[in-house]
């Protein structure tokens, strides 16, 4: 079946670069995405890619994806406390309307 | 963009009561919502699907006289507790493909308590 894992802590001194890593087990993974939750609220998309790319930058991040090893990483240049969150990765085997698959969420602390 | 409105973001019930929480898409019309439950510490799990004029699909496991899903417009679905239990405590979040090509709009999520 499909699972997706991540580390679940990760703490970071402010301006550092924060990389989150996600493991995916589903080869017909298509689409690929990052949520931000905050506490007590829904969850919000940072950013997304396609199984056919290999890098997506967007401002401070920066999503990698090695398809071979179903790994995908978010790194968040000079992080912010305001960047403290859970941060949750997701797979979908299209776009629209097939469910996600969530893993359980890596928090990120970030410390001034 | 895409918004879903999500009410109430937080309600305290009393056991065997019912709570009923709503996703409005406000600026597109949702035919599909996700309905999912968040426990401390986990991550979210699917609960059921509900499409517009249609019975909602439930994901096993899920009672489905438990957890009413209606879906009677484009831009109203709603996620009725039947006699909650403490049990039926947790953070629900419903969630909508919306107009974009990619990716898939939250609402806010509805923190439930019940004692």
């Amino acid at each position: 079946g499909e699972d997706v894992e991540q580390s679940l802590f990760l703490s970071v001194r402010e301006g550092d670069s924060s990389v989150i890593n996600c493991t995916y087990t589903d080869s017909s993974s298509t689409y690929l995405y990052w949520y931000k939750q905050e506490p007590g609220a829904g969850l919000q998309l940072l950013t997304y890619i396609f199984s056919n790319m290999d890098m997506k930058q967007d401002q401070r991040l920066t999503v990698l994806l090695n398809k071979k090893d179903k790994h995908l990483s978010l790194r968040i240049a000079d992080t912010q406390t305001g960047d403290s969150a859970i941060y949750f990765c997701a797979e979908s085997i299209n776009s629209g309307y097939s469910t996600l698959t969530f893993g359980k969420g890596t928090m990120l602390l970030v410390s001034p | 963009g895409a918004v879903v409105s999500q009410h109430p973001s937080r309600v305290i019930c009393k056991s065997g009561t019912s709570v009923k929480i709503e996703c409005r898409s406000l600026d597109f019309q949702a035919t599909t919502m996700f309905w999912y439950r968040q426990f401390p510490k986990q991550s979210l799990m699917l609960m059921a699907t509900s499409n517009e004029g249609s019975k909602a699909t439930y994901e096993q496991g899920v009672e489905k006289d438990k957890f009413l899903i209606n879906h009677a417009s484009l831009t109203l679905s709603t996620l009725t507790v039947t006699s909650a239990h403490p049990e039926d405590s947790s953070f629900y979040i419903c969630s909508s493909p919306g107009t974009a090509s990619y990716g898939y709009t939250f609402g806010s999520g509805t923190r439930l308590t019940v004692v």
